[in-house]
């Protein structure tokens, strides 16, 4: 059965760095589309990126352009978020998520999530 | 950016009953709409895309309608565990979600 699971959340400092991963199973990873989706406490759900399953089209939220940077290894079936210049308002938890086949961004499979908090 | 706005924010009902879920776009999103639903310390799960479109594994009495800015998630008589969060997402733009309608038993 198709599993992702995130890791790498934590507790970081304003101006700090962390990476994401998302490990994924039972399902030809490289075949899909990837997406890191976030939602902040009390807020709504925000997408944060998406990637190819090749690698050659990432795309990000206005939000976190030039911060983040989306990743893939097929050979691993993993995903990645590197987020650099962590700002408060990144504090969320985040979930990589599956697109549908030839859907990019309608995501049929979601991990738990990771929280990341940002604070001094 | 399109704002998604879903109505009720919380709608009661028992089960047995006909669920009707909004959805109102900002602008026009086509037909380019999912219906995501949200348990409890659960993954959200897709329910429906492009407006009407069931995905695997949804049971029949999930269905979604509409087109350009309003569309409906109805669910035909509920189940128990069918009282969840519901929200919806447009990918005609950068995606968007909306803020989510809570179904709770009455």
């Amino acid at each position: 059965q198709v599993q992702l699971v995130e890791s790498g959340g934590g507790l970081v400092k304003p101006g700090g760095s962390l990476r994401l991963s998302c490990a994924a199973s039972g399902f030809t990873f490289s075949d899909y589309y990837m997406s890191w989706i976030r939602r902040a406490p009390g807020k709504g759900l925000e997408w944060v990126s998406y990637i190819s399953g090749s690698s050659d089209y990432t795309t990000y939220a206005d939000s976190v352009k030039g911060r983040f940077t989306i990743s893939r290894d097929n050979a691993k079936n993993s995903l990645y978020l590197q987020m650099n210049s962590l700002r408060a308002e990144d504090t969320a938890v985040y979930h990589c998520a599956r697109g549908l086949p030839n859907i990019a961004v309608a995501v049929d499979y979601w991990g738990q999530g990771t929280l990341v908090t940002v604070s001094s | 950016e399109i704002v998604l706005t879903q109505s009720p924010a919380t709608l009661s009902l028992s089960p047995g009953e006909r669920a009707t879920l909004s959805c109102r776009a900002s602008q026009s999103v086509g037909s380019y709409l999912a219906w995501y639903q949200q348990r409890p310390g659960q993954a959200p799960r897709l329910l429906i895309y492009d407006a009407s479109n069931r995905a695997t594994g949804i049971a029949a009495r999930f269905s979604g309608s509409g087109s350009g800015t309003d569309f409906t998630l109805t669910i035909s008589s509920l189940e128990p565990d069918d009282f969840a969060l519901y929200f919806c997402q447009q990918r005609a733009n950068w995606p968007t979600f909306g803020q989510g309608t809570k179904l709770a038993i009455k």
